[in-house]
C-alpha cells in the first residue's frame, strides 16, 4: 500500500520567514495530493492540493510542488503569520472514491 | 461546497459499553465514506472505508467486529465501537468524497473517552 513520509515532525519559524514542509509518497499511482491544516480538537481542514498532472500550485501564500519522477511533493509558506501556527498533514490518494493516506504531520510553531 | 456531518462531538461512556458516531453528508451524495482514528499528537490513520449497500473494507489489524461499520444510505454512514475499553478512546473522524472529485471533505469528528 501507500506510503507518506512527511518532514519534519516539528518546525519554528520567525513571523515573516518561510516555512517548507517536505514529503514523499511510495505509490507511482497516486495522483493526488491535498494538504491539510489541523488546530487542536478540530477536524483538519484542505488548504492547497495537486493532481499528478501540475507540477506546481500556488494560492496566495501557500504554494504546493510535485515531482512525480522522484516521488516528492513540498508545502511552502511564504510570509508566515502566527495564526499559521498549526499540525500540517500531507497526504497521497488515487483519486476518486479512493482513501487518503497521510503523513505524520508536522507541527508549525510561528514566532511572533 | 460539500459538508460532512458528525454526530455527537465528543461521548462519554463506560468501559464495555457500545457508542455509535453517525457521519452525514449534508449536500451530496456519498457511496463511500472513510473513518480515521486520531490518536493525540499523530496522524489521522485509516480504519476503514465505509460503502453504501455493502459491507466495509477495513485496513489491517482494525477489528471489523468491534469497530462495526453501516452504510444503509447514501447519505449516511455509521460507526459503532463495541464493548468499548480505555485504549479505544481516541478521536474518531469520518471524510467523504463529493461524486469523486478529489475533494475530501472531513466530519468535525468525535472524540471519544473510554472509562
Amino acid at each position: 500500500g501507500e506510503n507518506v513520509e512527511q518532514h519534519p515532525s516539528t518546525l519554528s519559524v520567525q513571523e515573516g520567514d518561510s516555512a517548507v514542509i517536505k514529503c514523499t509518497y511510495s505509490d507511482s499511482a497516486s495522483n493526488y495530493f491535498p494538504w491539510y491544516k489541523q488546530e487542536l480538537g478540530k477536524r483538519p481542514q484542505l488548504i492547497i492540493d495537486i493532481r499528478s498532472n501540475v507540477g506546481e500550485k500556488k494560492d496566495q501564500r501557500i504554494a504546493v510542488t510535485l515531482n512525480k519522477t522522484a516521488k516528492h511533493f513540498s508545502l511552502h509558506i511564504t510570509e508566515t503569520q502566527p495564526e499559521d501556527s498549526a499540525v500540517y498533514f500531507c497526504a497521497a490518494s488515487k483519486g476518486g472514491y479512493q482513501k487518503v493516506t497521510f503523513g505524520i504531520g508536522t507541527k508549525l510553531q510561528v514566532i511572533p | 461546497g460539500a459538508v460532512v456531518s458528525q454526530h455527537p462531538s465528543w461521548v462519554i461512556c463506560k468501559s464495555g459499553t457500545s457508542v455509535k458516531i453517525e457521519c452525514r453528508s449534508l449536500d451530496f451524495q456519498a457511496t463511500t465514506m472513510f473513518w480515521y482514528r486520531q490518536f493525540p499528537k499523530q496522524s489521522l490513520m485509516l480504519m476503514a472505508t465505509s460503502n453504501e449497500g455493502s459491507k466495509a473494507t477495513y485496513e489491517q489489524g482494525v477489528e471489523k467486529d468491534k469497530f462495526l461499520i453501516n452504510h444503509a444510505s447514501l447519505t449516511l454512514s455509521t460507526l459503532t465501537v463495541t464493548s468499548a475499553h480505555p485504549e479505544d478512546s481516541s478521536f474518531y473522524i469520518c471524510s467523504a468524497d463529493k461524486q469523486g472529485n478529489y475533494g475530501y471533505t472531513f466530519g468535525s469528528g468525535t472524540r471519544l473517552t473510554v472509562v
